[in-house]
């Protein structure tokens, strides 16, 4: 029982290329969503997804998709990657609680 | 207002001192209050989740919640080094539906000395 795996650990883009975070669960969870941390502004919402296929966006969506194929699959996708991409990504999933996976820490020069 | 406020510290206490970690709330529908633990570089880690009002106690961990002050607390006794990390508490009106969005505090930074 892996719970939250998110891949890759760290990741390296130029301004412009796209990339997918990857984000999987085990726990059997409708829900599940995307944050960004960033210093001194906390987590933030990107996407959430009720269920497989239902997405909404969250509180920072510019700049990111997102698809929901599968109950265990929930990928976010950089369309063009940009500085102020660069952040600490974590995929949760849970109902009245949520589990975090480990996270994704991305640098875009 | 912002809809949770935690002061972000940092706290530094001695090894085996009691800590109180405070949130305070303005939105009355919250009904699931967590708090989370996270250490450097890696995920927030869900350390005690309360219901409504009441307390919750976890070996050296204790979780109050007082709904009608919209407040919140986490207690750790005989704090150990080990304990020093970041301290986010969040919060959920959660009721029912898929309407599970948390809303964070920014978290609060704690170092145990030994």
């Amino acid at each position: 029982n892996a719970g939250v795996t998110q891949t890759p650990k760290f990741q390296v883009l130029k301004t412009g290329q796209s990339m997918t975070l990857q984000c999987a669960q085990d726990m059997n969870h409708e829900y599940m969503s995307w944050y960004r941390q960033d210093p001194g502004m906390g987590l933030r919402l990107i996407h959430y997804s009720v269920g497989a296929g239902i997405t909404d966006q969250g509180e920072v969506p510019n700049g990111y998709n997102v698809s929901r194929s599968t109950t265990e699959d929930f990928p976010l996708r950089l369309l063009s990657a940009a500085p102020s991409q660069t952040s600490v990504y974590f995929c949760a999933t849970g109902q009245e609680t949520q589990y975090f996976g480990p996270g994704t820490r991305l640098l875009v020069l | 207002q912002k809809e949770v406020e935690q002061d972000p510290g940092p706290l530094s206490v001695p090894e085996g001192a009691i800590v109180s970690l405070n949130c305070t709330y303005s939105n009355s529908a919250f009904q699931y209050f967590m708090w989370y633990r996270q250490y450097s570089r890696k995920g927030p880690e869900l350390l005690m989740y309360t219901y409504s009002s009441g307390n919750k106690e976890d070996g050296r961990f204790t979780a109050q919640v007082d709904k009608s002050s919209k407040y919140i607390s986490l207690f750790i006794r005989d704090s150990q080094p080990s304990d020093s990390a970041t301290y986010l508490c969040a919060m959920n009106p959660y009721s029912g539906a898929g309407s599970y969005q948390l809303t964070f505090g920014k978290g609060t930074k704690l170092s145990v000395i030994p």
